[in-house]
């Protein structure tokens, strides 16, 4: 059974730093692309971040670029998302999402990507910049 | 950036309903489109990848249709345990997506 687990949010001033970490099991964590996906309070779905299944190619939303940085450990099936400069509109809870392989006449279908539909999901955690 | 328009924003329906949302794409997207359910405290759950394919172990009540700049979900017979917020996704690129707004489905 797939199983994302996030952790490191927590009540930050505008301008401070955080860590957030998504320790994942029950899959070949190496294979899967995965990225941050977070949600304001009473708003919709935000794509945040997105890293390839090596770690070699890292995608950003423009509205975190240069303050955000995604990345991850494969010996420890760990997804990271550094946060600096932040501020009150990065209040929201994140999620860490699985991008699933889909195969077609026994191909897998957009293998590149780092994005796509997102089949597993963590619990979430949530992040309040605040004074 | 794509942006990616759900209608309506929230619907009233009733126990037994058929109930469809749409999605509309600024720009083609093949059929790079998800849908999403999510119940209030809950992480969104994927129902629909590539338009029109069901994910495993969703009910058959539920399916998603189109392709360009048109999609929708239909529900065919609306659920106690359908009323949630719904949301589309487009991942015509490689590198970036982006989600609907988001659809109520409230009680009637």
């Amino acid at each position: 059974e797939v199983q994302l687990l996030e952790s490191g949010g927590g009540l930050v001033q505008p301008g401070g730093s955080l860590r957030l970490s998504c320790e994942a099991s029950g899959f070949t964590f190496t294979s899967y692309a995965m990225s941050w996906v977070r949600q304001a309070p009473g708003k919709g779905l935000e794509w945040v971040s997105g890293i390839g299944g090596s770690g070699g190619s890292a995608y950003y939303a423009d509205s975190v670029m240069g303050r955000f940085t995604i990345s991850r450990d494969n010996s420890k099936n760990t997804l990271y998302l550094q946060m600096s400069s932040l501020r009150a509109e990065d209040t929201a809870i994140y999620y860490c999402a699985k991008v699933e392989k889909r195969m077609a006449r026994g191909i897998i279908i957009r293998g590149p990507a780092t994005v796509g539909d997102f089949d597993s999901w963590g619990q979430g955690t949530m992040v309040t910049v605040s004074s | 950036d794509i942006q990616m328009t759900q209608s309506p924003s929230t619907l009233s329906a009733s126990v037994g309903d058929r109930v469809t949302i749409t999605c509309r794409a600024s720009q083609s997207i093949s059929t790079w489109l998800a849908w999403y359910q999510q119940k209030p405290g809950k992480a969104p759950k994927l129902l629909i990848y590539t338009a029109s394919s069901l994910e495993g172990g969703v009910p058959s009540r539920f399916s998603g249709s189109g392709s360009g700049t048109e999609f929708t979900l239909t529900i065919s017979s609306l659920q106690p345990d359908d009323f949630a917020t719904y949301y589309c996704q487009q991942y015509n690129s490689y590198s970036q997506t982006t989600f609907g707004q988001g659809t109520k489905v409230e009680i009637k």
